[in-house]
């Protein structure tokens, strides 16, 4: 079983649409992130879940969107997508309370291209 | 402030070559966590090795090695004899604190391992 799922694996799309990438965890962590990686290969971290909470919120456009609805679970949505968007974005999970090493655990990334 | 930097760019080798990756990172914490990722042309971001900062002890595993040094805060990693199966892009990456709720990558450096 993937400890770290997440689909689509690949999302070609036009401007101005909306889309979600959806990720999901088997391993019992509580805390979930999203990252992106853009066309240089950098990896930025977006948004950051503990026990479905927010707790990292790194100055990325409102137009996108995470939702936890279980700590298993986090999804991003995003709107009215724009050129800029295109990049591989990573769910990653890890354990936080109690054993906290700072390691992550990926996904395999999902490739959006907005066209 | 970048917090990791990985100042080479790209590294071309021939196999059977050694190759060593630099990486200095900057933190003003006591307790923190180095990292090394492997991301294969594939995709998918692997995990090598985690380091904790009251442990400056060399490691070694089959053909890969890091030297920490907290007197020139550097994580560097060499591989051995590469292969051509170790072209890929190899990110270090820093934790701060156990409370802290994400990794801080460098900007990677690719390997081309050329047979």
């Amino acid at each position: 079983d993937t400890a770290v799922s997440q689909t689509p694996k690949y999302l070609v799309t036009q401007m101005g649409n909306d889309k979600s990438i959806k990720c999901e965890q088997n391993l019992g962590h509580d805390t979930m992130y999203w990252y992106k990686q853009d066309s240089k290969k950098f990896l930025k971290i977006m948004f950051s879940y503990n026990n479905k909470e927010l707790i990292i919120n790194e100055t990325v456009p409102n137009r996108f969107s995470p939702k936890s609805p279980d700590k298993a679970h986090l999804n991003l949505h995003i709107n009215s997508l724009e050129l800029g968007d295109s990049a591989v974005y990573f769910c990653a999970s890890s354990q936080v309370r109690l054993t906290n090493t700072g390691e992550l655990f990926f996904g395999e990334g999902s490739r959006l291209t907005v066209l | 402030a970048q917090k990791v930097t990985q100042a080479q760019t790209e590294i071309s080798v021939v196999e059977k070559e050694d190759v060593t990756l630099d990486c200095v990172y900057e933190t003003r914490d006591t307790t923190y966590y180095l990292f090394w990722y492997k991301q294969p042309p594939s995709g998918e971001l692997v995990f090598l090795i985690r380091r904790n900062s009251f442990d400056e002890q060399n490691e070694i595993s089959g053909r890969y090695s890091w030297n920490f040094q907290k007197s020139t805060s550097s994580f560097n990693f060499t591989i051995t004899a590469s292969q051509v199966v170790d072209s890929a892009v190899y990110f270090c990456a820093l934790s701060e604190s156990p409370s802290d709720y994400k990794l801080s990558f460098g900007a990677g450096t690719t390997v081309t391992v050329r047979a």
